[in-house]
């Protein structure tokens, strides 16, 4: 089955840090890629939607710009979030799309802890 | 909008036996698909089953099978001889068919334990 991969499983930083998350597909190229996330025994919540080649898309209350998605190839996708602060320290996953396949897969997720 | 309901945070089955798991969900849409979504201590999601509207049959998956009644827009879960491994956090998700719209809309969770 397709892989996703996403790096790194987990990270510690600073409060005012900025910190930058990968989500790749390894062996198929994702024109769409999801941000999701999950706070402690909660649900998947869609952060945004991102679309190779161009800007993403947020869900309503997200902040554009403390969440900076880019989607610069059909492998690769990044959160940066920007200016950390502890209320930001989540479990942060990925997932993208196969163009050929009904579901989605999903990365193994980032743990985000802002101290 | 569409939503995603699972009633049961956690349920609790012992070894060998049978237990289903509930999702009901509302939407005004025709052509989508749902998911079953397993999660375990390592927090990776994996896709245990899914289920397209169009289809009237059950899927099924092995152990796991699902109960799809689309006029009461119930997706029950079913797994069979359960086993250790099947302990984890299991996610119910709503996907519509739209053509370049893989939106996922999740429920909130179930909490399955496994007794030995």
């Amino acid at each position: 089955g397709a892989v996703v991969s996403q790096h790194p499983s987990w990270v510690i930083c600073k409060s005012g840090t900025s910190v930058k998350i990968e989500c790749r597909s390894l062996d198929f190229q994702a024109t769409t890629m999801f941000w999701y996330r999950q706070f402690p025994k909660q649900s998947l919540m869609l952060m945004a939607t991102s679309n190779e080649g161009s800007k993403a898309t947020y869900e309503q209350g997200v902040e554009k710009d403390k969440f900076l998605i880019n989607h610069a190839s059909l492998t690769l996708s990044t959160l940066t979030v920007t200016s950390a602060h502890p209320e930001d320290s989540s479990f942060y996953i990925c997932s993208a799309r196969d163009g050929r396949a009904t579901e989605a897969f999903f990365g193994q997720g980032t743990r985000l802890t802002v101290v | 909008a569409q939503t995603v309901t699972q009633s049961q945070p956690e349920m609790s089955v012992q070894e060998a036996e049978t237990v289903t798991l509930s999702c009901t969900y509302d939407t005004s849409e025709s052509d989508y698909y749902l998911f079953w979504y397993k999660q375990p201590p390592s927090r990776q999601m994996i896709l245990v089953i899914r289920q397209e509207a169009y289809k009237q049959q059950n899927a099924t998956e092995n152990r796991f099978s699902v109960n799809f009644q689309k006029a009461a827009k119930s997706f029950s879960l079913k797994i069979s001889d359960s086993q250790l491994g099947d302990a984890a956090m299991y996610f119910c998700a709503y996907r519509s068919g739209g053509s370049g719209t893989y939106k996922y809309i999740f429920g909130t969770g179930t909490r399955l334990k496994v007794l030995a």
